[in-house]
């Protein structure tokens, strides 16, 4: 069975600050990979998702992940946070041939001014 | 525009009294999922359905039902709620490929927010 870990609940930083947002995932198959982001008040919207290829993935707003196999990673980053990047974000695993995704328990990314 | 919608955003109701919550997309897509969430245990599945009159439970269907008798609509449906079901409720939809959808992207709704007494 599939699983998602998101050891981080809640993550400050300061603005124009990097961050990276930790995702780590067990599958004993090939798995597909996304981020979503869930804004205040809002449904979640994708972000970024890995399918096969390039291990580093660019998705909107300037986000970017890396997937690791060895490391059975997914980890989220962004060079420069800015103040609307608050919100809460969500990692999800899914494998072919089945209808389910796994999220994790999200992390709440809260940017400083 | 694309979307999905749920009606209503905010419900507050008590013990034992029946509600539905409406779930409906404007893209064609097959699968549709109903998800509840809540603090520290992130996004679970309640139930889903892989195309009209096909449904299937999720991992925390128990006091909920679900039909899908229109491709477009996936409604959830509390019988008896009880203040453990109270949570942010989300619908989404995808459409499954031929390769089984699991690398497709879900579109959400924005939410219901459910408060049972």
């Amino acid at each position: 069975a599939q699983s998602v870990t998101q050891l981080d609940s809640q993550v400050p930083v300061f603005e124009e600050a990097p961050v990276e947002l930790r995702c780590n995932y067990s599958s004993s198959v090939s798995v597909y990979l996304f981020w979503y982001v869930q804004y205040p008040n809002q449904g979640l919207q994708l972000l970024l998702k890995y399918l096969s290829g390039s291990t580093l993935v660019k998705g909107i707003n300037g986000f970017e992940a890396e997937f690791n196999k060895s490391q059975t990673s997914f980890h989220l980053r962004k060079p420069s946070v800015h103040i609307s990047d608050t919100a809460e974000y969500f990692c999800a695993v899914s494998t072919s041939g089945t209808y389910k995704y796994i999220f994790g328990t999200g992390t709440r990314l809260k940017v400083l001014a | 525009e694309a979307q999905v919608t749920q009606n209503p955003r905010y419900l507050i109701t008590v013990t034992g009294k029946k509600l539905t919550v409406t779930c409906s997309q404007n893209m064609n897509h097959e699968y549709m999922s109903w998800y509840r969430q809540d603090p520290g245990l992130g996004l679970r599945q309640i139930y889903y359905s892989m195309n009209v009159e096909v449904t299937d439970k999720g991992d925390v269907p128990e006091g909920y039902k679900v039909s899908r008798k229109e491709k477009r609509n996936f409604p959830l449906i509390l019988e008896s709620p009880s203040p453990n079901q109270t949570s942010l409720y989300f619908c989404a939809s995808r459409k499954i490929s031929i390769s089984g959808g699991a690398y497709d992207t879900q579109y959400f709704g924005p939410g219901t927010r459910l408060t049972v007494l």
